[in-house]
């Protein structure tokens, strides 16, 4: 168990440009999470999956956002057009649903920044 | 629909002193409530959790947290706290039946000697 990995760390990007996050969760977890946290704020929720199914978004999660989770292991968050606004960092966790509110596992996070 | 309240946007204290760090929740069916612990550049770790039972919940580098349904509260103490606690502390509010944790905006807490 490596834990929940988030690819990359950084990422700089100019306005206007599209970006992908990864996102690996733990192994046995079927639940996935995606946030978002900007400076001086706590974490919001943006969608989660339960294996490949999108269950919930979060109306922070315009069209200009997508997430997939095509074979229910890793997950990709793709922003479409970034805007300034969009900088921030962008968090995964997972979770056991065999132990309801366990809690999540977070990964280090993605730090977005758009120039 | 739930929410959190962290009363304290920071919170200084010295090296081996009593800290609580406050946390109000708002929902009208039954909770679980962590709290997590945010170092710098870094992911949220579980601190401790309140499923339910005991109201008193321990959890990891000594800190423990009170669940006080009457009060809708679940303050997070830790008797004597040391440099290396210095960090982001976030509340969290979740449904048994659901899914997505709703956070609180944090609180820093600020160890000096």
């Amino acid at each position: 168990d490596t834990g929940v990995s988030q690819d990359p760390r950084h990422k700089i990007t100019k306005r206007g440009q599209n970006v992908t996050f990864r996102c690996d969760p733990i192994s046995e977890h079927n639940r996935l999470y995606w946030y978002r946290q900007t400076l001086g704020q706590g974490p919001e929720f943006l969608t989660y999956f339960q294996n490949e199914a999108q269950l919930e978004k979060s109306r922070l999660l315009s069209d200009r956002f997508s997430a997939e989770r095509p074979k229910g292991s890793f997950s990709t968050l793709e922003i479409q057009r970034t805007e300034q606004g969009d900088s921030a960092m962008y968090l995964c966790a997972s979770s056991d649903p065999g132990r309801e509110g366990y809690g999540y596992t977070f990964g280090s996070g993605t730090r977005l920044t758009v120039v | 629909a739930q929410s959190v309240t962290q009363l304290d946007s920071q919170v200084p204290v010295f090296e081996e002193a009593p800290v609580e760090l406050r946390c109000n929740y708002s929902s009208s069916v039954s909770v679980y409530l962590f709290w997590y612990v945010q170092y710098p550049n870094q992911g949220l770790q579980l601190l401790l959790k309140y499923l339910s039972g005991s109201t008193l919940v321990k959890g990891i580098n000594g800190f423990e947290a009170e669940f006080n349904k009457s009060q809708t509260s679940f303050h997070l103490r830790k008797p004597s706290v040391h440099i290396s606690d210095t960090a982001e502390y976030f509340c969290a509010v979740g449904r048994p039946a659901g899914t997505a944790l709703i956070f609180g905006k944090g609180t820093t807490l600020s160890v000096s000697s």
